[in-house]
């Protein structure tokens, strides 16, 4: 069992959607979660990160954590073709926080 | 600044050649990762350096693979002699030491990556 498992989709929604992704892991240990967004053909880049349990709110962005569940989820509202991009979430533990682990990725695809 | 940067972006070789990946962390960064990912396994984490100095490469795949960082600017990663499994996109990142940053967490920034196809 991989210790981060994300569906790879792909998500399409249609613009102005409201969008949920979502990981679940086994390791009780992560502390930390974040969220990269990964356009075609570049790096990923960071976009929202939390500590323990939790939401956090940037912009259209949300970011909820459940550590009793295991699961982490990203909300994006009034969604916009340029939100179009593969989602990686990723996890590191409290004091091991260079060794990130990553999902696989969920490709969302916002239709004007 | 410019971010990390990578070279080449793209590099098709074929199979049995050396093929070296070069990466030039932000500056102020204290680590550098390399990374590999492929649509099958996602992103794997090869090596990870701090202050120039390898600290854990237990994610390289097999001795083929070897990665250096001379010095605070620069890093690379051989592959020799490389094989179609080999065939991925690799990420070069760096961050800052999170302790300098008042945080015990700091992000990753990436390059935009190399594309290698090996034939």
């Amino acid at each position: 069992q991989k210790e981060v498992e994300q569906d790879p989709g792909p998500l399409s929604v249609p613009e102005g959607a409201i969008v949920s992704l979502n990981c679940t892991y086994s390791n009780s240990a992560f502390q930390y979660f974040m969220w990269y967004r990964q356009y075609s053909r570049k790096g990923p880049e960071l976009l929202m990160y939390t500590y323990s349990s939790g939401n956090k709110e940037d912009g259209r962005f949300t970011a909820q954590v459940d550590k009793s569940s295991k699961y982490i989820s990203l909300f994006i509202r009034d969604s916009q073709p340029s939100d179009s991009a593969t989602y990686l979430c990723a996890m590191t533990e409290l004091y091991n926080f260079n060794k990130f682990y990553f999902g696989s990725g969920t490709k969302l695809n916002v239709k004007p | 600044d410019a971010g990390v940067i990578q070279s080449p972006r793209h590099e098709v070789t074929e199979m049995g050649q050396e093929v070296t990946l070069r990466c030039k962390p932000i500056s102020g960064h204290d680590y550098l990762f390399w990374y590999r990912q492929t649509m099958m396994r996602g992103l794997e984490l090869l090596i990870y350096f701090n202050n120039n100095v390898p600290i854990d490469d237990s994610g390289m795949p097999e001795d083929r693979f070897s990665a250096k960082m001379p010095n605070a600017s620069f890093s690379t990663l051989k592959i020799q002699p490389s094989e179609p499994r080999d065939s991925a996109v690799y990420f070069c990142a760096s961050s800052l030491d999170p302790l300098d940053r008042g945080d015990y967490n700091s992000p990753l920034h990436f390059g935009n990556g190399t594309r290698l196809t090996v034939t």
